[in-house]
């Protein structure tokens, strides 16, 4: 079946390191999408990609990274510029007509201490 | 400025009562509408969207939601919750235009209680 994989699912890193989550997506979708979910904030659009090798800054991107070297991958570097990066990040990706929707892959926890 | 508000942060509800869950936007632009669902530590789930058409759009789960243009509103309801409705549910708006994003609102934690 096609979807959205995030790994890992949980994610531990000490303060001052970086990391990164990966996204992969099977859909054939040319736009993906990178999320910040914090309690009581709703989704925040971190970095978006429409196509291969070209990417945008989201509503807060300070403190991230991304690629876009593959169709299928769009994985999300979180730096030690971040200043609160414990959250729930989330990956979507759209197929060219936004009358389906985004697909969501099932999200990754990060924490840092 | 574009934006979603949702104007109830949790709505506490009996099991088997109706629930309206609220939503409004502002736009200076064309916008296509979407509810969205999540459960604990997963990914959002597409309930039902709004492109054209009846403002009446049904979805899954016995979902619906109603646009209403002159109030730009999209509030969602169901006649009848479950227990296993207990979600959060977040409310979206895609602008067209150029802007080309998908804005969420903060979200509304519906608990159903039996």
């Amino acid at each position: 079946d096609g979807g959205i994989t995030q790994s890992p699912k949980y994610l531990f890193r000490k303060e001052g390191q970086n990391v990164t989550l990966s996204c992969e997506q099977n859909l054939n979708h040319d736009a993906m999408y990178w999320y910040r979910q914090d309690p009581g904030q709703g989704l925040r659009l971190i970095y978006y990609s429409q196509i291969v090798n070209d990417f945008q800054k989201g509503d807060i991107a300070e403190g991230y990274s991304v690629s876009r070297e593959k169709k299928e991958s769009f994985p999300l570097t979180v730096t030690s510029a971040q200043k609160n990066p414990t959250a729930f990040y989330l990956c979507a990706s759209k197929e060219g007509n936004f009358n389906y929707g985004y697909t969501f892959g099932s999200g990754t926890r990060l924490t840092v201490v | 400025a574009q934006s979603v508000t949702q104007l109830d942060s949790q709505v506490p509800v009996f099991e088997e009562a109706p629930v309206e869950l609220r939503c409004n936007y502002s736009s200076s632009v064309s916008v296509y509408l979407f509810w969205y669902v999540q459960y604990p530590n997963q990914g959002l789930q597409l309930l039902l969207k709004y492109l054209s058409g009846s403002t009446l759009v049904k979805g899954i789960n016995g979902f619906e939601a109603e646009f209403n243009k002159s109030q730009t509103s999209f509030h969602l309801r169901k006649p009848s919750v479950h227990i296993s409705d207990t979600a959060e549910y977040f409310c979206a708006v895609y602008l067209s235009g150029g802007y080309n994003k998908l804005i969420f609102g903060a979200g509304t934690r519906l608990a159903v209680h039996p």
